[in-house]
């Protein structure tokens, strides 16, 4: 069964510092998207990805995030001087023209 | 703005039926989902309305009244392993917009 892979599991990094979230949508599909969900809350959207151009953010999308399908299968999010809290599971997901988004494993990022 | 509404928590007792609720104020939208989230996982696809009814699959059910703007998921002979969050969710334009989740804790 096809799936969404995000690498790594778990990052650790100092406030201030940038890290890239990386995902492998599945390969049919049109649309990509992140979304975050800190501990114990719910899942929020951040950014929508289709035809190699950003379709939609929320406004927790803000400068000190981008995005990029830099080659046909990765998908990525940078956030470019991190703060305490961006502390949260980091999902990517992907849906095709059916109606099922699948969701990666997540990233737990931990700033410190 | 677009919002949906769900119960925080719900407890329910193993073997019986458990429906969450979920309340919107959106429109323009193409159908209400449902997933699923264990501790620790990510969120899984249960179901699917794009028009109002219910749909079944399997001990899962899941309901759209447009009209009432309401949904509701409905989980028959729970199991200990359905304990989980469950999110209602719809899409719009290009994201999908989740509700904030309801606990579903299962007594033995």
């Amino acid at each position: 069964e096809p799936e969404v892979t995000q690498t790594p599991s778990h990052q650790v990094t100092q406030m201030g510092q940038e890290v890239i979230l990386r995902c492998v949508p599945i390969s049919n599909h049109l649309y990509f998207y992140w979304y975050r969900q800190i501990l114990g809350q719910k899942v929020e959207f951040l950014v929508s990805f289709y035809n190699n151009e950003i379709s939609e953010k929320s406004e927790i999308f803000d400068d000190q995030f981008s995005v990029e399908r830099p080659d046909g299968s990765n998908f990525t999010l940078k956030i470019r001087s991190t703060k305490l809290e961006d502390s949260a599971m980091y999902f990517c997901a992907s849906t095709g023209r059916a109606r099922e988004a699948f969701f990666g494993q997540g990233t737990r990022l931990t700033v410190v | 703005g677009q919002s949906l509404e769900q119960p925080s928590e719900v407890t329910a007792v193993e073997g019986a039926i458990v429906q969450i609720n979920c309340t919107y104020q959106t429109s323009g939208f193409y159908g209400l989902s449902w997933y699923q989230q264990h501790d620790g996982g990510a969120p899984t696809f249960l179901s699917y309305n794009g028009l109002d009814g219910l749909e079944e699959t399997g001990r899962f059910s899941s309901f759209l009244s447009r009209s009432d703007s309401y949904g509701y998921l409905l989980l028959q002979e729970l199991q200990m392993k359905d304990s989980a969050s469950y999110f209602c969710a719809v899409r719009k334009d290009d994201k999908i917009i989740f509700g904030k989740g309801t606990r579903l804790h299962i007594l033995p």
